[in-house]
């Protein structure tokens, strides 16, 4: 199976300020099949970005996927206090889908 | 816009078995070329597949779960079942079931329903 690597692990930031998400994927994942998601505590994740780069219904455009080769990343980039949350990235290029373990976008 | 709920046991003894419903509002479990999947965190972990079941039935499990998982759906109730047996305490978790079409990105999720497994 694809095995997803986030990093960093953390992110400490103050709102306004831009967050740059790492995914690296242990193989090709071909035609940018991967989506981003956002848990809030206590919630289910909620779906950003797929397609690498595609934009949700309703996600604002300080969300931003983007793919070099085997990185995927998810920029944003004016952090709002909404924004603070844990965002895990997922392949869905073949079975089982895999998720990454998740980075946490906390308040500096 | 569609809603997905689940419901079932929060507690489930060792050796048994793990019986979770969700129920699908909002639009027809049939409608559009849908599959319906759950999905599994432990507390503070992150997300693990474990399977997904298309409007015909047809099936497809996560190897790692395989021998003890079985999806079933009810489109006349509007609904989809996990059952997951031989359970342990590796098996407590929170349990989402979520939406995606023939891309598995999951578009939309239930709020997610606590079980934990001890006697």
């Amino acid at each position: 199976e694809i095995v997803l690597t986030q990093s960093p692990g953390t992110l400490s930031l103050s709102p306004g300020e831009r967050a740059t998400l790492s995914c690296r994927a242990s193989q090709s994942v071909s035609s940018g099949h991967i989506a981003w998601y956002q848990q809030k505590l206590g919630q289910a994740p909620r779906l950003l970005v797929y397609g690498a780069s595609g934009r949700a219904t309703g996600i604002p455009d300080r969300f931003t996927g983007s793919v070099s080769g085997t990185d995927f990343t998810l920029t944003i980039t004016r952090l709002e206090p909404e924004d603070f949350a844990v965002y895990y990235c997922q392949q869905y290029f073949n079975s089982p889908v895999t998720f990454g373990g998740g980075t946490k976008v906390e308040i500096k | 816009q569609v809603q997905l709920q689940e419901s079932g046991p929060g507690l489930v003894k060792p050796s048994q078995t793990l019986s979770l419903t969700c129920t699908v509002s909002g639009g027809s479990i049939t409608s559009g070329a849908y599959y319906w999947s759950w999905i599994r965190q432990p507390a503070g972990k992150g997300l693990e597949w474990i399977g997904r079941i298309s409007i015909i039935g047809s099936t497809d499990y996560n190897s790692s779960l395989e021998s003890r998982v079985t999806l079933s759906i009810d489109t006349s109730k509007n609904q989809f079942s996990l059952k997951l047996n031989s359970v342990t305490a590796t098996d407590t978790a929170v349990y989402y079931c979520a939406r995606h079409s023939g891309l598995y990105f999951f578009d939309f999720w239930g709020q997610g329903t606590q079980v934990t497994v001890s006697s």
